[in-house]
């Protein structure tokens, strides 16, 4: 079965520094990578995804990731966070052609940005 | 207004008892699902539906239920089965399968 690691839980930063979280997934096929975040009370929206092409992919509020496939990778950053950052963060990873669309999330990162 | 619905925000369950979560959407979109998200575990993957009137089950599907008699509407089941139902239950939707998935606001389900 695939799954999905985060590596870190909780993170905690100040404000402009650089900011990277690690995902990694187990499934050796074809897969759609993404990035969910949650604001405090509220939704859980799409922050960025790769589906094919270049793996260097820019999503929303100046973040970006990307698809490293040796190493099954596909990691988050931000050059220069800022309080609003503050917020759980999922990679979730889809196999391509899988039925169902099972969307497999790793544990989440908790990032808290000090102002 | 386009998006995804989820309602109660806030539910209580007593010993015992079934209650029904709802979720509905005005995407258009054929396939829609429920995750079930607990401090540290992230989502996992409780019922989905990829079309009216068929659903699969997920990961942890004991203890749920659903239907999906209208495309708009994908309603979940808590039974008296589930021995540990208090979590956050979010709802997501997608065009088709393979798609992006967009969430609901979720519902909180607490025991009594």
């Amino acid at each position: 079965a695939q799954s999905v690691s985060q590596h870190n839980h909780h993170v905690i930063l100040s404000e402009a520094a650089s900011l990277e979280l690690g995902c990694n997934y187990s499934y050796g096929g074809t897969v759609n990578l993404f990035w969910y975040v949650q604001y405090p009370g509220q939704h859980l929206q799409l922050l960025l995804k790769y589906f094919s092409g270049d793996p260097l992919v820019k999503g929303i509020k100046g973040f970006e990731a990307e698809f490293i496939k040796s190493k099954f990778s596909f990691n988050l950053r931000k050059p220069s966070v800022q309080w609003s950052d503050t917020a759980e963060y999922f990679c979730a990873v889809t196999r391509r052609g899988a039925a169902g669309n099972k969307l497999t999330f790793g544990g989440g990162t908790r990032v808290l940005v000090k102002p | 207004d386009g998006g995804i619905t989820q309602s109660p925000k806030y539910l209580f369950r007593k010993e015992g008892q079934n209650v029904t979560l709802s979720c509905e959407q005005n995407l258009n979109h054929d396939a829609m699902y429920w995750y079930r998200q607990d401090p540290g575990q992230g989502l996992r993957l409780i019922y989905y539906s990829q079309i009216v009137n068929d659903f699969q089950k997920g990961d942890i599907a004991e203890g749920y239920s659903v239907s999906r008699e209208k495309k708009e509407s994908f309603p979940l089941t808590v039974t008296s089965a589930q021995k540990n139902p208090t979590a956050f239950y979010l709802c997501a939707s997608s065009i088709g399968s393979g798609e992006t998935q967009y969430f609901g606001p979720g519902t909180r389900l607490l025991v009594l």
